[in-house]
C-alpha cells in the first residue's frame, strides 16, 4: 500500500482565498484524522471521521473550517477565508480502529498563507 | 498546566549514549502513543501500550499506570536516531480524543 496520500503537498495562498486540503487513507482503514501542527501549539487534533461520518470536530479552531469524507478513499479539508494564523503542518493520518491501533500519518501539507 | 508534559524539550549525546525522554501525564487515559518526528516532518508511530513494557529494535517504552508515567529509551543510540519523539495519550474522560506533548528534541553526534 502506498500509505496515507496527502495533496498538495506545499500551498502559499493569500489571506482571504479559499484552502483545500486533500487525504487519501490507507485502504481499509474505518478512521481518519485531521491533525494540525504549529509551533506554538504543537499537534493538535482537529476532527476525525469513523466509515466516513464526522464523529468529533470539537477541535476544528472556528467556523472558517470544514472537513468532509464523501467516500472512504477521499476526505478534504477546506477553510475559507485562509488567515495568516491559518499557517501551519497539516497532517492527515488513518486507522483501522481509533484507540487500540497505530495511526498511520500522512506526509502532511504545508500551508502558508501570506 | 498541559495535559501531558515531556521532558527533556531538548537533549543533545554522543553515539552510543543509552537516551531517555520522560512523558508524564494527569488525566485518566486508555492508551498511550510515542511517535517519531524525522527532520523532514514525516510521523511515525512507535509504540502504543497501555501497560507494562514494549520493546522494538534498540526503543523501548514503558509506562507506568499508578504514577501516570511513561519513559521512551534508546540504547546505543545513533545519529539516525536524531528526531523530534512525541507522546500521547488517548483519553477516558469525555469525548476521548488524542491529546500530544511538546515534543523532545533530540540531537545524537557522531
Amino acid at each position: 500500500d502506498a500509505g496515507v496520500i496527502q495533496s498538495p503537498r506545499h500551498e502559499v495562498t493569500e489571506m482571504g482565498q479559499e484552502v483545500t486540503l486533500r487525504c487519501k487513507p490507507i485502504s481499509g482503514h474505518d478512521y481518519l484524522f485531521w491533525y494540525r501542527q504549529t509551533m506554538m501549539r504543537g499537534l493538535e487534533l482537529l476532527i476525525y471521521f469513523n466509515n466516513n461520518v464526522p464523529i468529533d470536530d470539537s477541535g476544528m479552531p472556528e467556523d472558517r473550517f470544514s472537513a468532509k469524507m464523501p467516500n472512504a478513499s477521499f476526505s478534504t479539508l477546506k477553510i475559507q477565508p485562509s488567515e495568516p494564523r491559518d499557517s501551519a503542518v497539516y497532517f492527515c493520518a488513518s486507522s483501522l480502529q481509533v484507540w487500540g491501533a497505530e495511526q498511520y500519518f500522512g506526509p502532511g501539507t504545508r500551508l502558508t498563507v501570506t | 498546566k498541559n495535559e501531558v508534559e515531556q521532558s527533556p524539550q531538548n537533549l543533545t549525546a554522543q553515539e552510543g549514549e543509552f537516551i531517555t525522554i520522560n512523558c508524564s501525564y494527569s488525566v485518566g487515559i486508555s492508551a498511550l502513543h510515542w511517535l517519531q518526528q524525522h527532520p523532514g516532518g514525516g510521523i511515525v508511530s512507535l509504540f502504543m501500550l497501555s501497560s507494562g513494557k514494549k520493546k522494538h529494535g534498540r526503543l523501548i517504552a514503558t509506562i507506568n499506570i499508578q504514577e501516570k508515567h511513561s519513559s521512551l529509551h534508546i540504547t546505543a543510540s545513533h545519529p539516525r536516531d536524531s528526531a523530534v519523539y512525541i507522546c500521547a495519550v488517548t483519553i477516558i474522560q469525555g469525548a476521548q480524543k488524542l491529546v500530544f506533548g511538546q515534543g523532545t528534541r533530540l540531537t545524537i553526534n557522531p
